[in-house]
């Protein structure tokens, strides 16, 4: 059974333009969300992250939002730049709890 | 400050062999963590440890194990290697545990080819 979900395998995005990636989770125990980035032949690096108390978090570019009640969460990227081309991962803990990852969505951001 | 490395960055075994598999945290981390990539899975949680104890495992056969040492290095394990084990195998290390608001910090990952 899958936790989390990100059901878009891809995205185009011009560059310049906001990039939303979309994640969906199950267990209402989760209480911590996390986005990694990863570009081939490298491990993921983390970008940011929410704890369930908030509904928002901004850090430059990049803006988590979290919907408790519809158990979804997003990123938003803007303005989406070249070097953001990678795959991106949603990622959950609930409280002393394992990390798990969803699938992960390819962006590509189009000149 | 170094990154997570792991050793080796490749590796090519062949089936039923057995391969040892190992990461380096950051220093001062004493939570590791170990994941398998495989094309189109995503991350999938193989287990974590903390100063040298197993806290959590995911669901993967006992033919997978690991450990960690006092200085926090942690090494994974995989016997009688079947094809399907090929993947990128990622290791991470955190200042605290998992599921303690805390991120954690990605390896390069070692590529696992099994023939």
């Amino acid at each position: 059974d899958q936790q989390v979900k990100q059901n878009s395998p891809s995205l185009s995005v011009q560059e310049g333009r906001i990039s939303i990636l979309n994640c969906d989770y199950t267990n209402s125990m989760f209480d911590y969300f996390l986005w990694y980035k990863k570009y081939p032949a490298e491990g993921p690096t983390f970008l940011i992250s929410i704890s369930s108390i908030k509904d928002k978090n901004e850090d430059g570019r990049f803006t988590v939002f979290l919907n408790k009640s519809a158990k979804h969460l997003s990123l938003h990227i803007v303005p989406s730049q070249p070097g953001d081309s990678a795959v991106y991962f949603c990622a959950a803990s609930a409280p002393d709890d394992k990390i798990i990852f969803g699938k992960g969505t390819r962006l590509h951001i189009l000149p | 400050k170094a990154g997570v490395t792991q050793t080796p960055r490749y590796l090519i075994k062949t089936r039923g062999q057995q391969v040892t598999l190992s990461c380096s945290p950051i220093s001062g981390h004493r939570s590791v963590s170990w994941y398998q990539q495989t094309p189109g899975q995503g991350l999938q949680f193989l287990f974590e440890y903390f100063s040298e104890t197993q806290r959590n495992k995911g669901n993967f056969p006992g033919r997978f194990s690991g450990r960690q040492f006092s200085n926090s290095r942690s090494e994974m394990n995989v016997s009688t290697l079947e094809l399907g084990d090929s993947a990128l195998y990622l290791c991470a290390s955190s200042l605290n545990p998992a599921g303690t608001y805390n991120e954690q910090f990605f390896g390069p990952g070692t590529r696992l080819t099994v023939l």
